[in-house]
Formats: C-alpha cells, structure tokens, sequence
C-alpha cells in the first residue's frame, strides 16, 4: 500500500495569510494525486485533482503543485471559509490511501 | 445535480451487522464506479473498497476482506454497503462517492454520510 505523510498536522493563520501543505507518498505516483476539504460534520469536497487541476467551482487562491513523491497545496489568501481540513489522497493505484490531514485553523 | 443520498444513523450492537444504502441521481449510474470510505471519530478517512454497478465486480480493502459485501440496483440506482461482525472500532461516518470510469480511484462527488454507533 501507498503510504501518504502529510504536513503539518495543523497550523494557524490568520484571514489573508497563505497557507502550504505538503503531502509525500511512499512512492512515486506521476500526478495522481487528489485534494480535499472537509468541514466539520460535512462529507469531503474534491478541491484539485491530478496534482494540479482545479475541480469546477472552486475559487482560484487554492492551488496545487508536484509530481512523483512531493506534492503540495496553498491557498493564497486564506478566506474565512477556508478553515476546515485537508486530505491528500492518491488515486494512482488499489487500495486508495489517504494523507492524515491537516487542520487549517484561525489564528 | 449530482446527489448521493444515504440511509440514515445506525447504532448496533457488538457481533451485529451494518447495511447502509446510497441512492444516486443527477447522472447515469452504470456509468461510474461506487467507493466506500469510512472516518473513525476525530480521524484521518479509510477507503474501503469500490464496485463497478456495471457488473457488479468488487475490490475490497484487505483489512475487511471477509466482512465487507458491495452490491448495487442498477432498477433503483442504489448501492448498498454491508459489513458483519461489528465492533466499536467500526464506530464512524461512512460515506459513499462516485468516480468516472476515466479515473477509476478519483471520488468526485460523495453522499452525506452515515453516522454508526457500535455499542453495547
């Protein structure tokens, strides 16, 4: 199995600030790799899909970069409605796996 | 609109087993495979396993291997989730999501969630 490390586990920020998480899986899975939110008592929301894709809808400060076993997320401009978690996750191969999460916080 | 809407809460107890439906609508339901993923309380989220309504056929994660059971209704546009013999670490918010058949292991949308309790 994929093992997926992501970092850190939490962090604060404050509104307008700029946040990187970084996410390495155990090994080298081209592109594919997936982002997530999820805010309390929600289900997950696909935010970027194959490294870097945004997925319809999602505002444009959110972003992502990497290839093969470093892969990471920003959001530019952190928005009052970006405090929630994210998930890495790699859809390069049985079973999915999925990053522990980081819980992006108000500071 | 894409929806997945899932049964309700459950609470069992011990040696019991879980069924969970998810229904689907907005979109053709042969065409995208269904994922189960499972997020214990206050933890990371657990793939269980996919099933292609097209067909049927299943892979399952090895750590439920012999507990867990995928099945859909293609007549009703429904995917169903069983696991047997419960414990309390099956406590958590199961949830059921879609992919496309272009990218098999990329859920895009997902249901609600359904809450389990296991419990004495």
């Amino acid at each position: 199995d994929i093992q997926m490390t992501q970092s850190p586990s939490s962090l604060s920020v404050s509104v307008g600030g700029r946040v990187t998480i970084t996410c390495r899986p155990s090994q080298s899975i081209n592109n594919f790799l997936n982002w997530f939110q999820q805010k309390p008592g929600k289900a997950p929301k696909l935010l970027i899909y194959s490294s870097s894709t945004l997925q319809s809808g999602v505002p444009s400060r959110f972003s992502g970069t990497g290839s093969g076993t470093v892969f990471t997320l920003t959001i530019s401009s952190v928005q009052p409605e970006d405090f929630a978690t994210y998930y890495c996750q790699q859809s390069y191969s049985k079973p999915v796996t999925f990053g522990g999460g980081t819980k992006v916080e108000i500071k | 609109q894409v929806q997945l809407v899932q049964s309700g809460a459950e609470v069992k107890k011990p040696g019991a087993s879980l069924n969970i439906s998810c229904q689907a609508s907005g979109y053709t339901f042969i065409s995208y495979y269904i994922h189960w993923v499972r997020q214990a309380p206050g933890q990371g989220l657990e793939w269980m396993g996919i099933i292609n309504p097209s067909g049927g056929r299943t892979t399952y994660t090895q750590k439920l291997q012999g507990r867990v059971t995928m099945s859909t209704d293609i007549s009703t546009d429904t995917a169903k989730l069983e696991l047997s013999s419960l414990t309390s670490e099956d406590t958590g918010v199961y949830y059921c999501a879609r992919s496309t058949f272009s990218m098999t292991l990329l859920p895009d949308h997902w249901g609600q969630g359904t809450p389990v309790i296991v419990s004495s």
